[in-house]
C-alpha cells in the first residue's frame, strides 16, 4: 500500500555533530515532500521542501536529498544544536489532482542532542 | 511573522457532546485544513477546504465531523457527538496554494 515511512524512531546525537534522518516513500507519483519539526506541545514547523524535479535543497543548516530510484528522503541537519531537539516529520504532499492537496505524514523521529 | 492560531488549547467534554474548535488561518491564505495527532502517532489528515467547499477528506471525516468558514477569518471543525477515540491534538493548517502548510499550535481534546 502507499505510505510514507521512517527508518528510525530515535537519533541521538552530540552537540556540533551532523544529524541524518531518513524517510521512505512508496509512491512513485508523489511530488512533493517536506520536512515538519514538531516540539513537545506545538503544531508541526515547516523545515524545508523538495519538489520530484530536484535531487538536493539547501537551506539554513539543513539539506533535503531525495532519490527517486529508491523511492528516499533524507534530511541533514550540520552542526546539530539542543535546540533542534525534537521530533521531525517527513510528510507527502499527496492531493487527488488540481489544487487539492493533504499532507501524509510519517511516523517521526525523535532526535535528541546530547550537550 | 503571520501565523495560525487556534482556540481553545485544551478542550475537555464528556462523550455524546458536540465540540467546535476554532481556527484563524493566516489572513491571505486560500487553503485550510484540519489533521488531528493522537498520542505518540502520526499526523493525520483529516480534511481540506478551499473556495468555501470541502475538496478532499479521509475516512476518519465521518458524518460526525464537519467544517465551516462562517466569516472571513475563522475555519471551524464540529464534531457533533464526541467518542472517547476522539482524544487528540487537533491541528489547523493554512497555505496560500500548493506549498508550504502553516500549521497552528494545536488544541488538545480530551474526551471523557
Amino acid at each position: 500500500g502507499e505510505s510514507v515511512g521512517l527508518h528510525l524512531p530515535t537519533l541521538s546525537v552530540q552537540e556540533g555533530d551532523n544529524s541524518i534522518i531518513n524517510c521512505a516513500y512508496s509512491n512513485s507519483a508523489s511530488d512533493y515532500f517536506i520536512w515538519y519539526k514538531q516540539e513537545s506541545g506545538k503544531g508541526p514547523q515547516f523545515i524545508i521542501d523538495i519538489r520530484s524535479n530536484m535531487d538536493k535543497r539547501q537551506g539554513q543548516r539543513v539539506t533535503v536529498l531525495l532519490n527517486k530510484t529508491v523511492k528516499h528522503l533524507s534530511l541533514q541537519i550540520a552542526a546539530t544544536q539542543p535546540g533542534d531537539s525534537a521530533v521531525y516529520f517527513c510528510a507527502e504532499n499527496r492531493g487527488s489532482g488540481g489544487s487539492n492537496y493533504k499532507l501524509t505524514f510519517g511516523k517521526g523521529t525523535l532526535l535528541t542532542v546530547n550537550p | 511573522e503571520p501565523e495560525v492560531t487556534q482556540t481553545p488549547s485544551h478542550q475537555v467534554t464528556q462523550m455524546g457532546q458536540e465540540v467546535i474548535l476554532r481556527c484563524v488561518p493566516i489572513s491571505n491564505h486560500l487553503y485550510f485544513y484540519w489533521y488531528r495527532q493522537i498520542l505518540g502517532q502520526k499526523v493525520e489528515f483529516l480534511v481540506s477546504f478551499y473556495n468555501n467547499e470541502i475538496s478532499e477528506k479521509s475516512e476518519i471525516f465521518d458524518d460526525q465531523f464537519s467544517v465551516e468558514r462562517p466569516d472571513g477569518s475563522n475555519f471551524t471543525l464540529k464534531i457533533r457527538s464526541t467518542k472517547l477515540e476522539d482524544s487528540a491534538m487537533y491541528f489547523c493548517a493554512s497555505s496560500w496554494a500548493s506549498d508550504e502548510q502553516f500549521f497552528g499550535p494545536g488544541t488538545r481534546l480530551t474526551v471523557l
